[in-house]
C-alpha cells in the first residue's frame, strides 16, 4: 500500500513570497489533514477535510493560508504572503475516517528568509 | 488551558527499564486516543490507539485510558536505545478533529 505522498520535501523562500504544498493521501482514505509543526512542538492541526468538505479549519490563519481538496483526493495548501513565523514542517496525514489512526507523509520543511 | 498536555521531558531511563509517559486532555467528549512516536527529523508514526477505559497491550507497549480522570498513559517495557524519540499523545474531539500534545522526549541510555 502506497503511503501519503507530499511534495516538495524542502522549500526555501523569502518573506512575502507565496508557496504551495501538495499532498496525495492513501487510496480510499476519506479524511485528510494538514498540520504545522514548529521545531520542538507537537503538530498543530491547520485544516481537516472529510472527502472534499472542510470539517475543521479553526486554527488556519485564513488571511494568508488556504487549502483545497477539490475532487476529494489530493490536496493543496498555500501560503500567501509568507511570514518568518511560518518556518516549520508542514505535515499531511490521512485516515479512513476521522476517528481512525492517521498516517503521515514525510512532510515539507519550509524555511522563510 | 492547553487541550492536550504532556510533560516535555526529557525523560531518561536506563536500558531494560520501564518508561512511563503521561498525557491529560481537557475535552470530556474525546473519543479516540493515540500515541505516536517521532524520531528527530521524521514524521510521526502510530504506536497505539485506545478507545475504551482500561489497558491495551501490544508487545512491549501498554496504553492505559481513564476517561473519568481525562488521563491516558503509555508504558514501554524493556526499554531499548532505539525507543529514544519524542512521544506524542493525540486526542480526537466530537468532530473527530485531532489535537496533539507537545510531546515527551524519551532517552534510553545503554
Amino acid at each position: 500500500e502506497a503511503g501519503v505522498a507530499q511534495s516538495p520535501r524542502y522549500k526555501i523562500i523569502e518573506k512575502r513570497q507565496s508557496v504551495a504544498f501538495w499532498c496525495n493521501p492513501i487510496s480510499g482514505h476519506a479524511t485528510l489533514y494538514w498540520y504545522q509543526q514548529i521545531l520542538g512542538q507537537g503538530p498543530k492541526l491547520l485544516i481537516q477535510f472529510q472527502n472534499n468538505g472542510v470539517v475543521d479549519d479553526s486554527q488556519l490563519p485564513k488571511d494568508r493560508f488556504s487549502a483545497e481538496r477539490l475532487k476529494g483526493v489530493d490536496s493543496t495548501l498555500k501560503i500567501q504572503p509568507a511570514k518568518l513565523e511560518d518556518s516549520a514542517v508542514y505535515l499531511c496525514a490521512s485516515s479512513l475516517v476521522g476517528s481512525q489512526p492517521q498516517h503521515f507523509g514525510d512532510g515539507t520543511r519550509l524555511s522563510i528568509l | 488551558q492547553k487541550e492536550v498536555e504532556q510533560n516535555s521531558g526529557p525523560l531518561s531511563v536506563p536500558e531494560g527499564a520501564i518508561a512511563s509517559l503521561n498525557c491529560t486532555y481537557s475535552d470530556r467528549g474525546s473519543q479516540s486516543f493515540f500515541w505516536y512516536r517521532q524520531y528527530s527529523g521524521k514524521s510521526p508514526e502510530l504506536i497505539m490507539s485506545i478507545y475504551s477505559n482500561g489497558d491495551k497491550e501490544d508487545g512491549r507497549f501498554t496504553a492505559q485510558l481513564n476517561k473519568a480522570s481525562q488521563y491516558v498513559s503509555l508504558l514501554i517495557r524493556d526499554s531499548q536505545p532505539s525507543d529514544s524519540a519524542t512521544y506524542l499523545c493525540a486526542v480526537t474531539g466530537n468532530n473527530n478533529d485531532m489535537r496533539f500534545g507537545a510531546g515527551t522526549r524519551l532517552t534510553v541510555k545503554p
